[in-house]
Order: C-alpha cells, then sequence, then structure tokens
C-alpha cells in the first residue's frame, strides 16, 4: 500500500488560504488520493480526491503533481471552523471496496 | 442528508462483559466498517465488511468480531471486554470501489468506550 507522509502540525490565519502538503512517492497508477479531515470529537468527513487532473469542489481544491507523488490541499479562505486534523490517503484499490488506511494526519490550527 | 448513525455516544462496560455496538447507515452502501481511533495511534481498521454477511479482518481484528445479518446494519462485538479496548470506535460506510466516481467514505460521530 503507498504510504503518506505529512508534516504533524500547522497553523494558518483565519482569512488566509491553507496549503496543507502530503508526499506520497509509492503512489501506484490507479490509486487515488483522498483527503479527509477530523473535527474535534467527530468522526472523519470527506473533503475530496483525485487520480492526477487537479479538483475543485465547495469545500477545497486539490493540486497534484505531474509524477502525483505529492500533493497539496488548499482551502482558499481558511475559518475558525477548519481547525482539525487533515489526513492524505491513498486509497488501496481492490476488488471489495478498496480500504482507507489512515496515517497520523496534520494538524491544522486556524488562528484568528 | 445521508447518514451513519451510531446507537451509543458514550458507553461504560465492566471488564468481561460482552459489547455490542451497533452502526446502521440509510445509503444503501455496500460496503462498512469498524475503526478504532487512540491517541497517538490514528485511526486503525478492525474489521470491513463488502457484502452482507460477508466480512474481512483488518488491521487489528483480535478480541473483536463482526455481524452483519443485514445491509444497512453492522455490528461490532467485542466478546469479553477488556480495559485495553477503551476506545473511540467509528463506523463508516461507502459505495464499492467499482462504482465511479466513488466520493470517499461516510463516517459516524463515534462511541466512546470505556471498560472498567
Amino acid at each position: 500500500d503507498a504510504k503518506t507522509t505529512q508534516p504533524p502540525s500547522m497553523d494558518c490565519a483565519e482569512g488566509r488560504a491553507a496549503n496543507l502538503p502530503c508526499n506520497h512517492s509509492t503512489i501506484s497508477g490507479n490509486e487515488y488520493v483522498y483527503w479527509y479531515r477530523q473535527i474535534h470529537s467527530q468522526g472523519p468527513q470527506y473533503i475530496i480526491h483525485g487520480l492526477k487532473n487537479n479538483e475543485t469542489n465547495e469545500m477545497a481544491s486539490l493540486i497534484i503533481t505531474e509524477d502525483r507523488k505529492s500533493s497539496t490541499l488548499i482551502l482558499p479562505h481558511a475559518t475558525l471552523r477548519d481547525t482539525a486534523v487533515y489526513y492524505c490517503i491513498v486509497r488501496v484499490a481492490d476488488n471489495q471496496g478498496g480500504k482507507l488506511i489512515f496515517g497520523q494526519g496534520t494538524e491544522l490550527s486556524v488562528k484568528p | 442528508d445521508v447518514k451513519v448513525t451510531q446507537s451509543s455516544r458514550y458507553l461504560v462496560k465492566r471488564t468481561g462483559e460482552k459489547v455490542f455496538l451497533e452502526c446502521v447507515q440509510d445509503m444503501d452502501h455496500e460496503n462498512m466498517f469498524w475503526y478504532r481511533q487512540d491517541p497517538g495511534l490514528g485511526l486503525r481498521l478492525i474489521y470491513f465488511s463488502y457484502d452482507v454477511k460477508m466480512k474481512e479482518k483488518g488491521d487489528i481484528p483480535e478480541g473483536y468480531s463482526v455481524s452483519r445479518e443485514k445491509k444497512e446494519r453492522f455490528s461490532l462485538i467485542l466478546e469479553s471486554a477488556s480495559t485495553n479496548q477503551t476506545s473511540m470506535y467509528l463506523c463508516a460506510s461507502s459505495l464499492v470501489l467499482s462504482v465511479l466516481p466513488n466520493y470517499g467514505y461516510t463516517f459516524g460521530s463515534g462511541t466512546r468506550l470505556t471498560v472498567v
């Protein structure tokens, strides 16, 4: 299974863009990059996923490098409610449904 | 709004008790998962199921069993609870991988189990 490496913690000023990096140098060609976040005392929440093209939705943007060895999650205008642990996950692709294996994630603190 | 519902938010049980953690999803998802989360160890997969009556061991199945008699319900069973099973337990569900684009897992809010 491809593994990911994320910084353990980051700070961001409220209203600024938060850029969360992730390295996944052993990713396979058919594996997707997923991002989840977990706000304190809640279950993880899906944010976005991508294969090789950049993706954007109402929550965030995902930038994947051309060689797919790294990606960046961008929260364009961070708010205090974005304070959470963010997980970058490479999805194990198997016929029974692709288990999600979580790493330690990045603890993002958005400060006023 | 689609949901994964876990029956209890907080639970306190005694050592040696048989404990049932229930999870129900209303999204007609094929796959269901049980994780536990501990400080410093992150989320670890206990068991998962990709169909009714089917189950697969995750990374830490010891001391646990599961039951999936209906598509919407996935139960985690602690046959004889021990103090090292004190943890936050999270249930999740998803569509089968082959259904594209798969938007990911939906998690429940978690059950914080304390074994005394």
